[in-house]
């Protein structure tokens, strides 16, 4: 499957924005989703469709996408924000995922 | 409520094989591409295997071909991941995951289930 880049880690003080890039040419074409993942839990989606929330997902979380990139924005970001968060797109022929990044909240 | 449920992982030797299942409800699963990713121990999410929403086409990472076979069974609403001559670097957490093929979303994950592959 293809590739998709992100940082491997970003780090931001608790009230502040976090922002992910994720690029790849996959997403030209298709949705951008974004999972979250805490130590020791299953992947939760926060996003998909590029830019919608599942129910459940709070709004300080949201995104967007153009072209070849995609970025998820976290808005006045909590302790329990610190996590792996992981961009993905359907292909073709698979899944693309990429390698995750770890979200540290100083 | 949409829900994915894996069952089926454990402890298995080397070289032996292991059948996971998932089990899918909440969902028109019948319009559903469905995949297999792993996270090994400290390690990222990794894609394994993908199956059409009519079981029609299947991919694999280059890594599993030949070992591994997804299926799945529509009428009973459930995807499986046949896995054969096991390698201790398959010992992962092995979740299933799906989308709605016609909407192009509506993604959905199970909580995964553990294989341990070790003598």
């Amino acid at each position: 499957s293809y590739e998709l880049t992100q940082p491997s880690s970003v780090s931001v003080s608790p009230g502040q924005t976090a922002r992910i890039a994720c690029t790849g040419t996959i997403l030209a074409n298709r949705y951008a989703r974004w999972l979250q993942q805490k130590p020791g839990q299953a992947p939760v989606l926060l996003i998909h469709r590029d830019n919608e929330r599942p129910s459940g997902i709070p709004d300080r979380f949201s995104a967007s996408s153009s072209g070849t990139t995609a970025t998820l924005t976290i808005s006045g970001v909590h302790l329990e924000d610190e996590a792996d968060y992981y961009c993905y797109s359907s292909a073709d022929n698979g899944l693309s995922l990429g390698a995750g990044t770890k979200l540290t909240v100083l | 409520q949409v829900q994915l449920v894996e069952s089926g992982g454990g402890v298995v030797q080397p070289g032996r094989s292991l059948r996971l299942s998932c089990a899918a409800s909440g969902l028109t699963f019948g319009s559903y591409v469905m995949h297999w990713v792993r996270q090994a121990p400290g390690k990222g999410l990794q894609w394994v295997a993908t199956i059409s929403y009519d079981g029609g086409n299947e991919d694999y990472i280059d890594s599993v071909k030949g070992r591994f076979s997804i299926s799945r069974d529509n009428s009973e609403n459930m995807v499986y991941l046949q896995m054969n001559s096991l390698r201790s670097d398959d010992t992962a957490m092995y979740y299933c995951a799906g989308y709605d093929f016609w909407s192009g979303f509506r993604d959905s994950w199970g909580p995964g289930t553990l294989v341990t592959v070790s003598s």
